[in-house]
């Protein structure tokens, strides 16, 4: 979707690293959303945040922190906690109320 | 956390011909939305669903929102080569609650 921007588009992760996945949106839209998909399964919602300076867990946030300093951003970091962190990760935004999500292109993560 | 019951979770079709998916809850959603995924790309939102027995169309597509509000249905005619990717159906309970999905359904179109 336009106006949302995830970088980058692929990335490797050693092992023992924290890497930090980009979401970067000019929609204004309040809530910000980090999803993962892995292959062959539907998306699992890692972390949330309906307004600035607050987010809340989502189904599987163990290894996995996140950000919301600005409206704009929604940086998500994969820890070294997360012991199967490859997967695709999608960034999602929503206007507000009644308002459909939008997703960004997504980010691939792979363990090197 | 849950997930909704989509199905089939793949499809194979000849060009032309039309297509059907469904998705369905134990629980009550207030909006139902239907997105394709390409290899690659994030899903992008083909329909969505605000009512109750909402029939909705895009083109060759067309979706409808359960009576119950715990099912959806999204039908494609007419079948073309770019219809391939991985359609996904998505319940939101209450105004700016998060999404569930379901598991996505795998269409394949022979030429």
């Amino acid at each position: 979707d336009g106006g949302i921007t995830q970088s980058p588009k692929y990335l490797f992760r050693k092992e023992g690293q924290n890497v930090t996945l980009s979401c970067e949106q000019n929609l204004n839209h309040d809530a910000m959303y980090w999803y993962r998909q892995d292959p062959g399964q539907g998306l699992r919602l890692i972390y949330y945040s309906q307004i600035v300076n607050d987010f809340q867990k989502g189904d599987i946030a163990e290894g996995y922190s996140v950000s919301r300093e600005k409206k704009e951003s929604f940086p998500l970091t994969v820890t070294s906690a997360q012991k199967n962190p490859t997967a695709f990760y999608l960034c999602v935004t929503q206007q507000g109320l009644n308002q459909p999500q939008h997703f960004g292109d997504g980010t691939r993560l792979s363990i090197l | 956390g849950q997930q909704l019951n989509q199905s089939p979770q793949s499809m194979f079709i000849q060009e032309g011909e039309d297509v059907s998916m469904n998705c369905t809850s134990s629980s009550i959603f207030n909006t139902w939305l239907w997105y394709k995924q390409e290899p690659g790309e994030g899903p992008v939102l083909l329909i969505a669903l605000y009512k109750a027995g909402e029939l909705t169309s895009n083109g060759r597509l067309t979706a409808q929102f359960g009576i119950t509000r715990k099912d959806s249905f999204l039908n494609i005619s007419a079948s073309i080569p770019s219809d391939v990717g991985i359609y996904f159906c998505a319940g939101q309970r209450t105004s700016g609650s998060r999404l569930t999905f379901g598991e996505g359904t795998q269409l394949t179109v022979n030429p």
